[in-house]
This record gives C-alpha cells, sequence and structure tokens, in this order.
C-alpha cells in the first residue's frame, strides 16, 4: 500500500523565493497534519485537517505560511517570501479519524521534504 | 494541557545491551500512548501502541506498558542491535477526538558494534 506521499524531498532556493510543499495522504484518511522538525525545535505542529477543513492553525509560524487541502488526496504547504530561518525538514502525515469510525489511531508519516533557504 | 517529558538523549550503548528510554506523561482521561522511531533520512514510524492501562505494545522486540499508576510508558529492548540506532519519539494521544498526537523531544539512540 502506497504510504504518504511528499515532493519535493529536497528543495534549495534563495530567501524572498516562494516554496510550496505537496503532500498526497494515504486513501481513506481524514486527518491530515503538516509538521516541522528542526534540531533547535525538535517537531512542531503547524496544522492540520479534517475532512478538508483546517482545524487548527495556531503553529503556522506567520503569515508567511499557508497551507491549503483542495481535496482528500491532496495539499499544500506553502511558504512566501521564504527565509533562511524556515530551513528545516517538513512532514506530513495522516491518519484515520472519528468521520471513519477511528478515535486514538496512530498517524503515518511522509519521508519529508528538507528545505534548505539560502 | 497534555505533555509528554521524554529521556534526554543521546543514549549510546553497545550491541547486546539492554535498552531503556523513560516516557511519563500529564493528560486527563485515558489517551492512548505510542512509540515512533525516526531513521536517518526518513520521517517517524509508528513502533508500537498501547490504548489502555496496563496494556503492552510490542514490535520488532521493544516492549512498552501503560502504567497509569506512574503515568508512564517506559519503552524497553532485552538485546539491541546496531540496526536499531535511530531517534526514538514517545507521543501522546487526544481525548478530544481530534487526532492530535502530543510528541516528547526525542532520545537519539546509537548502537556500537
Amino acid at each position: 500500500d502506497a504510504g504518504v506521499i511528499q515532493s519535493p524531498r529536497h528543495e534549495v532556493t534563495e530567501m524572498g523565493q516562494e516554496v510550496t510543499l505537496r503532500c498526497k495522504p494515504i486513501s481513506g484518511h481524514d486527518y491530515l497534519f503538516w509538521y516541522r522538525q528542526t534540531m533547535m525545535r525538535g517537531l512542531e505542529l503547524l496544522i492540520y485537517f479534517n475532512n478538508n477543513v483546517p482545524i487548527d492553525d495556531s503553529g503556522m509560524p506567520e503569515d508567511r505560511f499557508s497551507a491549503k487541502m483542495p481535496n482528500a488526496s491532496f495539499s499544500t504547504l506553502k511558504i512566501q517570501p521564504s527565509e533562511p530561518r524556515d530551513s528545516a525538514v517538513y512532514f506530513c502525515a495522516s491518519s484515520l479519524g472519528r468521520s471513519q469510525g477511528y478515535s486514538n489511531q496512530p498517524q503515518h508519516f511522509g519521508d519529508g521534504t528538507r528545505l534548505s533557504i539560502l | 494541557g497534555d505533555s509528554v517529558t521524554q529521556m534526554e538523549g543521546p543514549v549510546t550503548l553497545s550491541e547486546e545491551a539492554f535498552l531503556t528510554i523513560n516516557c511519563t506523561y500529564t493528560a486527563t482521561g485515558y489517551p492512548s500512548l505510542f512509540w515512533y522511531v525516526q531513521y536517518p533520512g526518513e520521517g517517524l514510524q509508528l513502533l508500537l501502541k498501547a490504548t489502555k492501562a496496563d496494556d503492552k505494545g510490542s514490535n520488532k522486540g521493544f516492549e512498552a506498558t501503560y502504567r497509569k499508576e506512574t503515568t508512564s510508558f517506559h519503552l524497553e529492548k532485552g538485546s539491541v542491535q546496531v540496526s536499531d540506532s535511530a531517534v526514538y519519539f514517545c507521543a501522546l494521544g487526544s481525548n478530544f477526538g481530534n487526532e492530535k498526537l502530543t510528541f516528547g523531544t526525542g532520545t537519539r539512540l546509537t548502537i556500537i558494534p
């Protein structure tokens, strides 16, 4: 079975450029999460969706960050304009939830996008 | 609010040594508990889980028991291998039906031959 698929795996771009990270969750999962991982701050939850609707974006660092989920099989995380301090590994994860009759299910992670802003 | 306190690393052990990584939590109700493992260059993978008190989760020789009386979920393995070198995360499931997980800070484990 296909897991969570993220693209690109690596992104190197210059400060000020727009960056778009992409995620395809596991088919049938109704929750989608975006995380950021750095050495300094560890793993941080940025935003999560339930049935394509953003539920909590309190972890989004600032207005330069935005996330969308236009349908159940695709989500994007956009940074515009990007800054060097945005350099991190960004993970997408998905899980089953109550709308599918489940609770307390594990999250399934993609392999991440390693983002470097020069 | 919910929180997870995880043993600080890094931890370095010799092959075949016994492993314990401590994890304690603070939460209301009866959350599910998880251990995730992250190998270099990869995302987090579920290692094991427990959904209620006294449950024991196990996988690949790793075990953890949900201890409500001590609010703990320590990870153990009787004989570690070089291939177990990774970062291990303890996580707590939400009681509020929102499927959020609260993660510990992670413990980097290195096994030397």
